[in-house]
């Protein structure tokens, strides 16, 4: 069974640094690998996925993250955190099989 | 597209209530999932439905939570009775099984409390 960590749960990060989220996955078949984002008081938005060709995936809100398959790993990166980040982001794997396996996500606060 | 729908948005009811959670998944998509969040939890899957059939509800806490889907555009998600350790936030969740990328979408959620 696939499965995903993600570890601190709280990330804090001032304002216009980088903004780094960690995601270690474990999958028995290639996998696709997600980054959600879930703003107070509302469901989970998309923010990126990999499933095949480019490792280096760019998603919305200037957020990226690069599938490197030695490490098993999909961190997600954005340059400059702006105040609007502030949010969880929850990394998932799926097996193909279309069933999605959430880490427990990184509550992100940005301070001014 | 509008989404995925969800209703009520809010829910609040007492104790031994029975709860009855609806969702309206994207038009065209033929899976649907539904799960909870929980500040100590997190967020869990309860069941999952691929043309209208239950494939897994061995995340369904106990008997007393029910799911159906009697067509390709409605589910419903049941407590009966209703404990206050059932407060969530419950999501439900779209995609197209059979798709390339198995990309799920989420609604806005229902926030139950159960007092």
């Amino acid at each position: 069974a696939q499965s995903v960590t993600q570890l601190g749960s709280h990330v804090s990060v001032s304002e216009g640094a980088l903004v780094l989220l960690r995601c270690n996955y474990s999958s028995s078949v290639p996998p696709y690998l997600f980054w959600y984002v879930q703003y107070p008081n509302q469901g989970l938005q998309l923010l990126l996925k990999y499933t095949t060709g480019a490792t280096l995936v760019k998603g919305i809100n200037g957020f990226e993250a690069e599938f490197k398959k030695s490490e098993t790993s999909f961190h997600l990166t954005k340059p400059s955190a702006h105040m609007s980040d502030a949010a969880e982001y929850f990394c998932a794997v799926s097996d193909r099989g279309n069933r999605l396996a959430f880490g427990k996500g990184n509550q992100v606060v940005v301070i001014p | 597209d509008a989404g995925v729908i969800q209703s009520p948005r809010h829910e609040v009811t007492e104790m031994g209530q029975e709860v009855t959670l609806r969702c309206k998944p994207i038009s065209g998509h033929n899976s649907l999932f539904w799960y909870r969040q929980t500040m100590m939890r997190g967020l869990e899957l309860l069941i999952y439905f691929n043309n209208n059939v239950p494939i897994d509800d061995s995340g369904m806490p106990e008997d007393r939570f029910s799911a159906k889907m009697p067509n390709a555009s409605f589910s419903t998600l049941k407590i009966q009775p209703s404990e206050p350790r059932d407060s969530a936030v419950y999501f439900c969740a779209s995609t197209h099984w059979g798709g390339d990328t198995d990309t799920q979408y989420f609604g806005p959620g229902t926030r139950l409390t159960v007092l």
